[in-house]
């Protein structure tokens, strides 16, 4: 089935280490967003895309990189990973904001760090 | 400072009971949406709200978006142990596709 496509779904990195976790759709789909999720924080937005080529900052961007060299895939990297770095990560896309018009996002399933 | 907050963060009820979540903020939205996620899972998208006094109902949920559109509820009736799950609200500002998630409800039903 289309959707969104992350991997791993399951990571441990000593601090100090360097990742990129991979998210790829295949829905066409012109803005993604990479998310993080920690228990009483909600969903917080890392870095977001809305097309290829073009990136900009969310809330917490600090720690972390993204580029958009195609359509279908937006790789979060963590530069050198440290404890608060610990959470949960999702991918997320959708159809660009059309006019009178916002669509909803379709979430991977997420990647679950764990730095120690 | 969260931009959204819902409340109640938890809720436990029994099968059959109804129960209201509540997603509140100082700023106004172009358009809500309510988001139901399963452990382990990514969140899926419920509704899209986009005017103020809106209510759309998907079965036995009702979302309703607030007059000044900083607000929303979600009300589940006669709640089945299937509406278990987490609930996220997440609003979009004037422009762009950025939306920004509540805090979520941790919502449990009892058989």
């Amino acid at each position: 089935n289309a959707g969104v496509t992350q991997t791993p779904k399951f990571q441990v990195l000593k601090t100090g280490q360097s990742m990129t976790l991979q998210c790829a759709q295949d829905m066409n789909h012109e803005y993604m967003s990479w998310y993080r999720q920690d228990p009483g924080m909600g969903l917080r937005l890392i870095h977001y895309s809305v097309g290829a080529g073009i990136t900009d900052q969310g809330e917490v961007p600090n720690g972390y990189n993204v580029s958009r060299s195609t359509t279908e895939d937006f790789p979060l990297r963590l530069l050198s990973a440290a404890p608060s770095q610990t959470s949960v990560y999702f991918c997320a896309s959708s159809y660009s904001v059309s006019v009178g018009v916002n669509y909803g996002y379709t979430f991977g399933s997420g990647t679950r760090l764990t730095v120690v | 400072t969260q931009l959204l907050e819902q409340s109640p963060q938890f809720l436990s009820i029994q099968e059959g009971e109804n129960l209201t979540v509540y997603c509140n903020s100082s700023s106004v939205f172009s358009s809500l949406q309510w988001y139901r996620q399963e452990p382990g899972e990514g969140p899926v998208l419920l509704v899209t709200v986009v005017t103020g006094g809106e209510v759309k109902k998907l079965k036995r949920l009702t979302f309703q978006f607030g007059d000044a559109r900083k607000d929303s509820s979600l009300h589940i009736t006669a709640a089945q142990p299937g509406d278990t799950g987490l609930y996220l609200c997440a609003g979009a500002m004037s422009t762009g596709n950025q939306f920004y998630f509540g805090t979520g409800t941790s919502l449990t039903v009892i058989p």
